[in-house]
């Protein structure tokens, strides 16, 4: 049964550091991996998507890497910004029609 | 950019009524889903539809549940008799084939039952 696990749980920064968020999952068998971004009390915001074929998607100044193997994920956060603030989650495909399984998320703070 | 519209943003219901959550998902999207977030914990799986039936449901999924397409754009999921442990933030989501082009989320409706 996939398992997404997503260290660390909370990270608080200064303004303008870069950052690295780290996702886990235990079936490397996935063809892809989503991004997900949200702001306390809503939505979920699609940031990055990453199939399998990829080891790289970037987006501004978001980094998302892929390692199928290692069963690993990584988002680099370049120049953090208070806005930036929010919390973020990552989420493979699990069952036979791709629903998605996600871990429990990375709650960033960014400090002005 | 195409988004996923739900309604409403937040719906209190007393414990044992019947709640109609709406979602309109992409046009030309052929996959729907519902997911859920209980307050602090993950967002979980409901139930995934596609070509006007359910193509795959998760345990929480129980008979308390149903989805529905009424019509060609609307896509709905109702709870029969609400319980305090249904409430949660729930999710529509769609995808054009099955999540290998990614997942759109609409924002959320806020289910607090009292």
């Amino acid at each position: 049964k996939q398992e997404v696990t997503q260290i660390p749980a909370a990270l608080s920064v200064p303004e303008g550091e870069n950052l690295v968020l780290n996702c886990s999952f235990t079936d490397s068998a996935i063809y892809n991996l989503q991004w997900f971004r949200q702001d306390p009390g809503k939505g979920l915001t699609s940031l990055l998507l990453i199939q399998s074929s990829q080891r790289e998607q970037t987006s501004g100044r978001l980094n998302a890497s892929l390692d199928k193997s290692s069963g690993r994920s990584t988002l680099y956060i370049a120049a953090s910004q208070p806005g930036d603030s929010a919390t973020y989650l990552c989420a493979v495909p699990g069952g036979s029609q791709g629903n998605l399984i996600f871990g429990k998320g990375t709650k960033l703070s960014v400090k002005p | 950019e195409p988004e996923v519209t739900q309604t409403p943003s937040h719906q209190v219901t007393q414990m044992g009524q019947e709640v109609i959550l709406r979602c309109v998902p992409i046009s030309n999207h052929l996959y729907f889903y519902w997911y859920r977030q209980i307050l602090g914990q993950k967002v979980e799986f409901l139930v995934s539809f596609y070509n006007n039936e359910i193509s795959e449901k998760s345990e929480i999924f129980d008979d308390q549940f149903s989805v529905e397409r009424p019509d060609g754009s609307n896509f709905t999921l109702k709870i029969r008799s609400t319980k305090l442990e249904d409430s949660a933030m729930y999710f529509c989501a769609s995808t054009i084939q099955g999540g290998r082009y990614g997942y759109t989320f609409g924002s959320g409706t806020r289910l607090t039952v009292v």
